[in-house]
């Protein structure tokens, strides 16, 4: 078990600029979540997949944002023309199945200048 | 929608001695779980109790325990010989209806050497 893992854990761009973010699940889970969290707040559920199928989508999701898990194992998200407001910590989970326990990676500092 | 609410921005304890931190919810789900999650400063969020709403049984991991008053939607985790790594946010969360785990805003746990 080594564990979810994110890629890159900090990145910094300029406003308007698109990002990447890649996450890697715990092997054998099928299910992969996105979350966001904001300083001094609690993380915020994004977006989660069940092998390839995205499943649900939260309203803060905008048009700009876009995650994909293309072979139901790792899975991207896309940030683009980047706003300020986008400055956050971008956090991975993965679980076994639905009702377990969702184990996290490092997450992904994003910085907007 | 789930509402997880945590009252003690803040919390500091002695090391040895025992801490509650309180969290209420709410959920119009008959069927979900609760955990609580610690996150270290710069380190990833991980999972330090998981409860399920039918079980009347309060769950106790080691030195972590819970107390779990489903009439009142209330989920306190109470850490007894607290140690110096025990220092973290604790977030209280609640998963029921969809994948999605909901939290609450944190509490941030000091302890005292």
């Amino acid at each position: 078990d080594t564990g979810v893992s994110q890629d890159p854990r900090h990145k910094i761009t300029k406003r308007g600029q698109n990002v990447t973010f890649r996450c890697d699940p715990i092997s054998e889970h099928n299910r992969l979540y996105w979350y966001r969290q904001t300083l001094g707040q609690g993380p915020e559920f994004l977006t989660y997949f069940q092998n390839e199928a995205q499943l649900e989508k939260s309203r803060l999701l905008s048009d700009r944002f876009s995650a994909e898990r293309p072979k139901g194992s790792f899975s991207t998200l896309e940030i683009q023309r980047t706003e300020q407001g986008d400055s956050a910590m971008y956090l991975c989970a993965s679980s076994l199945e639905g009702g377990q326990p969702q184990h996290f990676g490092d997450g992904t500092r994003l910085s907007i200048l | 929608a789930q509402t997880v609410t945590q009252s003690q921005p803040e919390m500091s304890v002695q090391e040895a001695e025992t801490v509650t931190l309180s969290c209420t919810y709410d959920t119009s789900e008959s069927d979900y779980y609760l955990f609580w999650y610690k996150q270290p400063p710069s380190r990833q969020m991980i999972l330090v109790i998981r409860q399920e709403a039918y079980k009347q049984q309060n769950a106790t991991e080691n030195r972590f325990s819970v107390n779990f008053q489903k009439a009142a939607k209330s989920f306190s985790l109470k850490i007894s010989d607290s140690q110096l790594g025990d220092a973290a946010m604790y977030f209280c969360v609640t998963q029921g209806g969809s994948e999605k785990l909901v939290f609450g805003k944190g509490t941030k746990l000091t302890v005292n050497p």
